[in-house]
């Protein structure tokens, strides 16, 4: 079974400092990672996807399958990051759902 | 930007009724589904539904619920006989393929009481 675990529900740190939200999988075998963001009133959307090893918003996610982890980096916080964050994963085949971690709420103080 | 629709925002409904929540998916995509979010809880996966049936689904989607695509443009989920663990947000996602990004809808809060 696919499990995704993001061990803190709430993260606050201050403007421009290191912001780090943690995630863990457990899954068999070969899967795909996503990073999905909320912002206040908005719909879920995907914020960057372990395949694609692109940079968005300054955000960065590394997979390191020997941890099985994917943690969300980004080296100077803003106000506007503010959102609840969502790690997923997906297995490869077939309809490809999405198993999602519980959720970090990022509040960052000015 | 085309976005997944979802109606109604809101439904309230008794214990024991039927409800069935509306998604119009991105027009070209050709992979759907439902997820729901029990307050505090995290988002889960109930069913996926690609060519006209469901290709995977949850533990949680039993005879209570099904999904159908009536038109070129409609998604639904029907719970029948609600019950009160069964409030929470659902959300209706879709993708242009399986290997896709998913599109989320802003989410149909279902309260049962």
């Amino acid at each position: 079974a696919q499990r995704v675990t993001q061990p803190e529900k709430l993260l606050s740190v201050f403007k421009g400092a290191p912001v780090e939200l943690k995630c863990n999988y457990s899954y068999s075998g070969s899967p795909e990672l996503f990073w999905y963001v909320q912002y206040s009133r908005q719909r879920l959307q995907l914020l960057l996807r372990h395949i694609s090893r692109e940079s968005i918003k300054g955000f960065t996610a590394d997979l390191n399958k020997g941890e099985t982890s994917f943690h969300l980096k980004k080296p100077f916080a803003q106000e506007e990051d503010s959102a609840m964050y969502y790690c997923a994963l997906s297995t490869v085949q077939g309809a490809q759902k999405l198993v999602f971690g519980q959720g970090t709420r990022l509040t960052i103080n000015p | 930007e085309p976005e997944v629709t979802q109606t109604p925002s809101h439904q309230v409904t008794q214990m024991g009724q039927e409800v069935i929540l509306r998604c119009v998916p991105i027009s070209n995509h050709l992979y759907f589904y439902w997820y729901r979010q029990i307050l505090g809880q995290k988002v889960e996966f109930l069913v996926s539904f690609y060519n006209n049936e469901i290709s995977e689904k949850s533990e949680i989607f039993d005879d209570q619920f099904s999904v159908e695509r009536p038109d070129g443009s409609n998604f639904t989920l029907k719970i029948r006989s609600t019950k009160l663990e069964d409030s929470a947000m659902y959300f209706c996602a879709s993708a242009r393929d399986g290997g896709y990004e998913q599109y989320f809808g802003p989410g149909t809060r279902l309260t049962v009481t």
